[in-house]
């Protein structure tokens, strides 16, 4: 069974740009979580998608939205990126099946903002 | 108060010894708990995870869970240099989402 894919894996912006990170979750997986991961802040929740509906959003601003399509993939974007969204941002799937609901995460996709 | 809370460490241990890892949680009704690796540059992958009151062996792993005190613990058995890495705590609370702790990092010396 195929893990969770992300995509890009490395990208590299300038302030003011957008970006749009995309992931496929594991087959079967209706729930999709994305992280931001810094050295200084650790791993941060930014939301959750169940269903194309979104679930649960952390505490970040406006400028960080996602969307989930029919298929369980799940699309994030930054707009007006700022050199603090350096980070590496991480998509989780499960199953969401009751107390045993475990997360898997993708390999993470590497932004710069310079 | 923080949902899920870690020794941030850096924990050292010998090659061969036990490494123990703590965590406390604040949502008494959390359900589920996890440990999860990350090797430096990559993404956590999950070790093991926990549901009941007691303890649970993987090879050299063991978690520990004690909803009265809300504490969780990872054993590492037989330290190798491949386990050192950081090691986060998860909590499925009683709301169904996810919080981590910071990570603790341990290093294994040969």
């Amino acid at each position: 069974k195929a893990g969770v894919t992300q995509t890009p894996r490395y990208l590299i912006k300038t302030r003011g740009q957008q970006v749009t990170l995309s992931c496929s979750p594991i087959s079967g997986h209706r729930s999709v979580s994305w992280y931001q991961q810094t050295p200084g802040q650790g791993l941060q929740f930014l939301f959750e998608y169940f269903s194309e509906t979104q679930r649960n959003k952390g505490n970040f601003p406006g400028r960080f939205s996602g969307r989930q399509f029919s298929n369980s993939r799940s699309e994030m974007n930054v707009s007006t990126l700022e050199l603090g969204d350096s980070a590496l941002y991480l998509c989780a799937s499960s199953s969401n099946r009751g107390a045993g609901n475990t997360i898997y995460f993708g390999e993470g996709s590497w932004l710069t903002v310079v | 108060q923080k949902e899920v809370e870690q020794n941030s460490g850096p924990l050292s241990v010998p090659e061969g010894a036990i490494a123990s890892l703590n965590c406390t949680y604040s949502d008494r009704g959390s359900q589920s708990f996890f440990w999860y690796r990350q090797y430096s540059g990559k993404s956590p992958e999950l070790i093991m995870f926990i549901y009941s009151n007691g303890d649970k062996e993987d090879g050299r792993f063991t978690a520990q869970l004690n909803k009265a005190s809300q504490y969780v613990s990872l054993l590492i058995r037989d330290s190798q240099p491949s386990d050192s890495a950081t090691y986060l705590c998860a909590v499925n609370t009683s709301g169904n989402q996810f919080y981590f702790g910071t990570g603790t990092s341990l290093t294994v010396i040969p």
